[in-house]
């Protein structure tokens, strides 16, 4: 499985973007890449995911890189709330499971 | 959207007992649920994968008789930690594959297992 980078802590100003990176270098063609995150002592939530589309929703746009080898998820107007550990996961089309590395932390700021 | 309850949210116990943690699919039906752990600052690890009737898959390094899986039903997974120690006092958290494009994988919200 493709193996991630994230930076271990951001901080973000309350109102602002915060855009937060992940490099897969490795991705192989059939890996999607997810998006989590984790807010103290709670279970992760689901954010977005994609394969190699830019993709949007009520939460979060995830930008991919045409290469395919780094991405970045953008949270538009970031709160206090959104203060949490964010997971960057590539996973096999053919996994069953996902595989979490050490996340960033995001702090945001007021 | 797809919903995991897991319970208890938090539970102490005694070291030599056994613990028993729920996971249940509210809204839909879980042929493969996931045990995850996380002890303080580091991120989750997976445990075991629980394959509803039939025997569940253990990561390599975690004993599968003390770590007990049952799988009984398409919305229930359960987790008993047996003859509980000190070390194994961590933050458990289950999930299952929702098998739709937009969630994947939905996680209950852990269980905070302290043993004393």
């Amino acid at each position: 499985d493709a193996k991630t980078t994230q930076p271990p802590s951001m901080d973000c100003a309350e109102g602002r973007a915060a855009n937060l990176p992940c490099n897969h270098s490795t991705i192989s063609g059939n890996e999607y890449v997810y998006w989590y995150r984790q807010i103290h002592s709670q279970g992760p939530q689901y954010i977005i995911h994609g394969l190699k589309n830019n993709e949007t929703n009520e939460m979060a746009s995830l930008i991919i890189t045409e290469d395919r080898k780094s991405s970045t998820l953008i949270l538009p107007h970031a709160t206090l709330r959104d203060t949490a550990v964010y997971y960057c996961i590539v996973k096999p089309g053919s996994a069953r499971q996902l595989t979490f590395g050490s996340g960033t932390q995001l702090t945001v700021l007021p | 959207g797809a919903v995991v309850s897991q319970h208890p949210s938090w539970v102490i116990c005694k070291s030599g007992t056994s613990v028993k943690i729920e996971c249940r699919s509210l809204d839909f039906q879980a042929t493969t649920m996931f045990w995850y752990r996380q002890f303080p600052k580091q991120s989750l690890m997976l445990m075991a994968t629980s394959n509803e009737g039939s025997k569940a898959t253990y990561e390599q390094g975690v004993e599968k008789d003390k770590f007990l899986i049952n799988h009984a039903s398409l919305t229930l997974s359960t987790l008993t930690v047996t003859s509980a120690h000190p070390e194994d006092s961590s933050f458990y958290i289950c999930s299952a594959r929702t098998g739709t494009a937009n969630y994947g994988y939905t996680f209950g919200s852990g269980t905070r297992l302290t043993v004393v």
